[in-house]
């Protein structure tokens, strides 16, 4: 069955230090990998994916995130985190039938 | 660049009654996907459609019922509504050829009291 891990609930990280958000997955194929953000009462906004190709993806506003199939994990990366990254973030998987499996989701706190 | 729209944003209801949820895709996309998201919870996917008919369905309750019109908009009908159907109900929409970029609606909040 697939699923979809987000190891930390909340990460609190100070303005200018580095984020990394873990995400693990199962998945019986090769998975179609999202990372989300979505800030209070609002909707998701799709941040990167990653559907084949380089294991490294660039996405929107600085993140990136790498596949790494040997862990089955897809990491959300960010060199230097901004006030306005105060967000819940989900990892999700597409999976057969075009559904989507999230993650709990990792809230993120960004201090002065 | 156009959004996917839904309507309304906010809604109360009393427990027992019924709410209609209304979804309108991106130009173009001929697939919508409904999800809820409870308190804390993550997404959870209920049921799609694809050219106006049902595509897949999820863990959506036999009191709800969804459908998809020629324009491609979708309505999400609940009845007997409990408390515990209150949530944050997320419409998205893709294009067949491309299903996995979904993209997201800002929400409808249902309190059921």
């Amino acid at each position: 069955a697939q699923s979809v891990t987000q190891p930390d609930i909340h990460i609190t990280v100070s303005e200018g230090a580095s984020l990394e958000l873990r995400c693990n997955y199962s998945y019986g194929a090769t998975p179609y990998l999202f990372w989300y953000v979505q800030s209070p009462g609002q909707g998701l906004q799709l941040l990167l994916k990653y559907f084949s190709g380089d294991t490294l993806v660039q996405g929107i506003k600085g993140f990136e995130a790498e596949f790494k199939r040997s862990q089955s994990s897809f990491n959300l990366r960010k060199p230097s985190v901004h006030w306005s990254d105060a967000a819940e973030y989900f990892c999700a998987v597409g999976a057969a039938g075009n559904q989507f499996y999230f993650g709990t989701g990792t809230s993120l706190t960004v201090i002065p | 660049a156009a959004g996917v729209i839904q309507s309304p944003r906010h809604l109360i209801k009393e427990k027992r009654e019924t709410a209609t949820l209304k979804c309108y895709p991106i130009p173009r996309h001929d697939t919508v996907y409904w999800y809820q998201q409870g308190p804390g919870q993550d997404p959870q996917f209920l049921i799609s459609f694809y050219e106006k008919m049902q595509s897949d369905k999820g863990s959506i309750p036999d009191r709800f019922s969804a459908q998809q019109f020629s324009d491609y908009h979708s309505e999400l009908n609940m009845s007997s509504l409990e408390l515990g159907d209150s949530a944050l109900y997320f419409c998205a929409s893709s294009f067949q050829g491309a299903p996995y970029e979904q993209y997201f609606g800002p929400g409808t909040r249902l309190t059921v009291t």
